[in-house]
């Protein structure tokens, strides 16, 4: 059971323009929502993360909406740039609970000029 | 935030054969967690290792194939045993943060079964 669902799969955004990445998750106990960034070839690093007793975080161009009752979040990335090519993973937490993340399936994110 | 180095970054292995890959930390640190990453994929836990208990696996992976060791609080192994094509992944250690909240990655483990 995919417990944290994540859209599109694929993006594809002009430079300077707004990407915009979904998730919904179905555990209502997960209490901790991080975005990991991952070029190829490394490991995912963590890139900005939120708790759900806040509706909007904003980290530079970065910024993470949350709605709760909707058991949804998204990432918005303003000002899109060619080096924020990647692939994105939302993940949730239940922290406590093992500390084990369940990660959304991805989106491969391309910039071009 | 947590330095971790992987070993080996790739590797190309015969069907049948085991590899054992190697987490390095440079701190000291309670739990680790090794990832597996299918190529395109997601990222699936596969285990939760403690330093001085037996690692905790989850749903669908086991000790006979994933066998981990967890020597000390900087240091653990996964192996992958009697690999298949299907093994062909990418494998990847995490620790969590001071935060508890946080998790750092390796840059990973690419494994190509032959």
């Amino acid at each position: 059971q995919q417990q944290v669902k994540q859209s599109p799969q694929s993006l594809i955004v002009q430079k300077g323009g707004i990407s915009i990445i979904n998730c919904a998750y179905e555990n209502t106990a997960f209490d901790y929502f991080p975005w990991y960034q991952q070029f190829p070839g490394k490991g995912p690093a963590l890139l900005i993360a939120i708790r759900p007793d806040v509706s909007e975080k904003k980290e530079g161009r970065f910024t993470i909406s949350f709605n709760k009752s909707a058991k949804q979040f998204s990432l918005h990335i303003m000002d899109s740039q060619p080096g924020d090519s990647a692939t994105y993973f939302c993940a949730a937490l239940l922290t406590g609970g093992g500390n084990k993340l369940t990660f959304g399936t991805g989106t491969q994110l391309k910039v071009e000029l | 935030s947590a330095v971790i180095s992987q070993k080996p970054s790739r590797d190309i292995c015969q069907r049948g054969t085991s590899l054992t890959i190697q987490c390095q930390v440079d701190s000291q640190v309670t739990m680790m967690f090794w990832y597996r990453q299918q190529p395109g994929q997601s990222l699936t836990l596969i285990a939760t290792a403690n330093q001085g208990s037996e690692a905790t696996y989850e749903s669908g992976f086991v000790i006979d194939k994933f066998p981990i060791s967890r020597p000390n609080l900087t240091f653990s192994t996964l192996t992958v045993s009697n690999m298949s094509p299907e093994d062909s992944s990418i494998y990847l250690c995490s620790v969590e943060g001071q935060m508890n909240t946080e998790a750092f990655f390796g840059q990973g483990t690419r494994l190509t079964v032959v």
